[in-house]
């Protein structure tokens, strides 16, 4: 069945430093989704990406699609103490099997 | 809108015994997903419902099932519960299931087994 691994599986971070995970699709993605969940919180959509090396932009925030579309990276640049929480990507084969597979997760701690 | 609302948000059972949750997705979301989350292993894929019928099933035994009502309020049933189902599981809608939705996830039952 289809796998998405997620690297790294924990980050401690000084606040300022920069931060990055990865995530490995064992098969073509349709499209991949990241989401963020807060300790003792529900995972929150953060953005989707669908196009052959897409490249989006919230704030801090850099997220990328790879060109054979099976990986794909969440970067923050100049981390805040907001932003500590687990990081998942999510991605969909394509078809009608409309099914998102879950990474495990990076969890980010950032020290003040 | 409202979110979508888990039920109970805590419970706790002992082996053997069966568990029914619930959750009532935002109100115009057609389609709900379950999963499983316990330390290590992120979120597990349980199964997803779409106008009443199961369009999408996770490795999870056949203890696990669910359902889902004609007003898209959806239910999940564990029967014979063992320690390993202690987890947070969590229901997530989107309006129509398509394959670009995005996921509005509630705030999850945490289930104790003793």
């Amino acid at each position: 069945g289809q796998q998405v691994m997620q690297i790294p599986q924990y980050q401690h971070v000084q606040e300022g430093e920069d931060f990055t995970t990865y995530c490995n699709s064992s098969t073509t993605l349709s499209n991949i989704q990241w989401y963020k969940q807060r300790p003792g919180g529900h995972p929150v959509f953060l953005i989707q990406l669908v196009k052959s090396g897409e490249v989006k932009k919230q704030k801090r925030l850099t997220f990328q699609f790879g060109e054979a579309k099976k990986n794909s990276s969440l970067h923050i640049t100049a981390t805040q103490t907001t932003d500590v929480g687990t990081y998942f990507c999510a991605g969909r084969r394509g078809g009608s099997n409309y099914k998102l597979t879950f990474g495990k997760g990076t969890l980010l701690t950032v020290n003040p | 809108k409202a979110g979508v609302t888990q039920t109970p948000r805590y419970l706790i059972k002992t082996r053997g015994q069966q568990v029914t949750l619930s959750c009532s997705p935002i109100s115009g979301h057609r389609s709900v997903s379950w999963y499983q989350q316990t330390p290590g292993q992120g979120l597990q894929f349980l199964f997803e419902y779409f106008s009443e019928t199961q369009r999408n099933k996770g490795n999870f035994p056949g203890r696990f099932s669910g359902r889902q009502f004609s007003n898209s309020r959806s239910e999940m049933n564990v029967s014979t519960l063992e320690l390993g189902d202690s987890a947070l599981y969590l229901c997530a809608s989107s309006a129509a299931g398509t394959g670009d939705s995005l996921l509005h996830f509630g705030d999850g039952t945490r289930l104790s087994i003793l």
